[in-house]
């Protein structure tokens, strides 16, 4: 077991660029989860993935955001014309939920901090 | 809509102390719940998961406890360390059968040496 592993660490750019970011899942893991923390507050749920499917998006995933699993293995987040208030910390995770696994706990990577400016 | 309420905000005990840390959710139709840690700029940390059908879980130092039908639960921390100074979180389901789980924003805790 390796972990959820997300890269970048660290993404400052500026303010219209596109961002993209990755993350892979422990191996054996079915869903993956993308949620984004600013300083103070929880993580806020934006999306996940069974397998390779996109099953749910948050209200908070403006059209200038697209999540992608192609292979139901590793995920990539992208933020296109990025705003300042896109500035936050965005934490990937995964958990493996099955017929037997329902209640299966979540597993976080640490996350990409991400500074627009 | 769930919320999910943590208290206190901010906790700083000395070391040795037992000390308990407060969840509530409004929406008590969920299927389990879960405590997480978070180290400054790190990642979360899963600690224990309760399933609905369960009151209580320990692991090691740390005993969690649900009561679905008041919408709360809590976490004990017995004689505690100064590498347990973290930030905790709580995480429910938003809905039954719902996979967006809701964190409450968490208490800080310090402990000193």
């Amino acid at each position: 077991d390796t972990g959820v592993s997300q890269d970048p660490r660290h993404k400052i750019t500026k303010r219209g660029q596109n961002v993209t970011f990755r993350c892979d899942p422990i191996s054996e893991h079915n869903r993956l989860y993308w949620y984004r923390q600013t300083l103070g507050q929880g993580p806020e749920f934006l999306t996940y993935f069974q397998n390779e499917a996109q099953l749910e998006k948050s209200r908070l995933l403006s059209d200038r955001f697209s999540a992608e699993r192609p292979k139901g293995s590793f995920s990539t987040l992208e933020i296109q014309r990025t705003e300042q208030g896109d500035s936050a910390m965005y934490l990937c995770a995964s958990s493996l939920v099955g017929a037997s696994s329902y209640n299966s706990p979540l597993h976080f990577g640490n996350g990409t901090r991400l500074t627009v400016t | 809509k769930q919320e999910v309420t943590q208290i206190p905000a901010a906790l700083s005990v000395p070391e040795g102390e037992n000390l308990v840390l407060n969840c509530s959710f409004t929406d008590s139709a969920i299927y389990n719940l879960q405590w997480f840690r978070q180290d400054p700029g790190k990642g979360l940390t899963s600690l224990l998961l309760i399933q609905s059908s369960q009151r209580e879980q320990t692991s090691g130092r740390l005993n969690a406890s649900l009561d679905k039908s008041s919408g709360r639960s809590t976490l004990y921390i017995a004689a505690s360390q100064p590498g347990d100074s973290a930030t905790y979180l709580c995480a429910v389901p938003a809905g039954y059968n719902n996979n967006d789980m809701r964190f409450g924003a968490g208490t800080r805790l310090t402990v000193k040496p």
